[in-house]
């Protein structure tokens, strides 16, 4: 089955600074979405990106397909401490989602 | 947030008894999904429903059976707990296959 890799599994980012995640799969996929979860709660959709070398953006966050569509990343710059949790991406499989192992961001201010 | 609630909320139990979830939903959504979330596994699904009385497998089903009378419960079911199933379990809707997950608020099982 569909295969989505996430690296780094842990980042730990002086406030101010920028970084990036990353999202392999194995196959080509239709779409793909990030969520973010916050410690203790639960994943809370943040986007989806469905065509291919499509970008978007929500505030410091830029959100990126790949052209072969099998890959995605998520940038934020000037981490701040509400940028804490842990964020996956997924992608569609038929009727449900595969999703990454996710990256933790620990932020040290 | 979406209306999705999950009980218990917290539950600590011995191996071998029967442990049942549950999932209600007040957003009339098609797809229900039960996850587990284990430190460096991310989201695992177990089983999914697409309709009512309508379910499949996900990637780690084995030990677990759900089952779905209603649209809007999806009832997860650990036959014989096992040390193994402590986790974190999440319940997710959808209204669209594959599309935008709403989660709930997640079960907390501890089997010892």
């Amino acid at each position: 089955g569909q295969q989505v890799m996430q690296i780094p599994q842990y980042q730990h980012v002086q406030e101010g600074e920028d970084f990036t995640t990353y999202c392999n799969s194995s196959t080509t996929l239709s779409n793909i979405q990030w969520y973010k979860q916050r410690p203790g709660g639960h994943p809370v959709f943040l986007i989806q990106l469905v065509k291919s070398g499509e970008v978007k953006k929500q505030k410091r966050l830029t959100f990126q397909f790949g052209e072969a569509k099998k890959n995605s990343s998520l940038h934020i710059t000037a981490t701040q401490t509400t940028d804490v949790g842990t964020y996956f991406c997924a992608g569609r499989d038929d009727y449900k989602l595969s999703f990454g192992a996710g990256t933790t961001v620990t932020v040290r201010a | 947030d979406a209306g999705i609630t999950q009980s218990p909320r917290h539950k600590v139990t011995e191996t071998g008894t029967p442990v049942t979830l549950r999932c209600h939903q007040t957003e009339n959504h098609r797809y229900m999904y039960w996850y587990r979330q284990d430190p460096g596994h991310g989201l695992r699904l177990i089983h999914y429903s697409y309709g009512v009385k309508d379910t499949d497998k996900g990637e780690v089903s084995d030990g677990y059976s759900v089952s779905r009378s209603k649209t809007e419960d999806f009832l997860l079911t650990l036959e014989s707990a096992t040390s193994s199933q402590t986790s974190v379990y999440f319940c997710a809707i959808s209204d669209l296959g594959g599309d935008t997950q709403y989660f709930g608020p997640g079960t907390r099982l501890t089997v010892l």
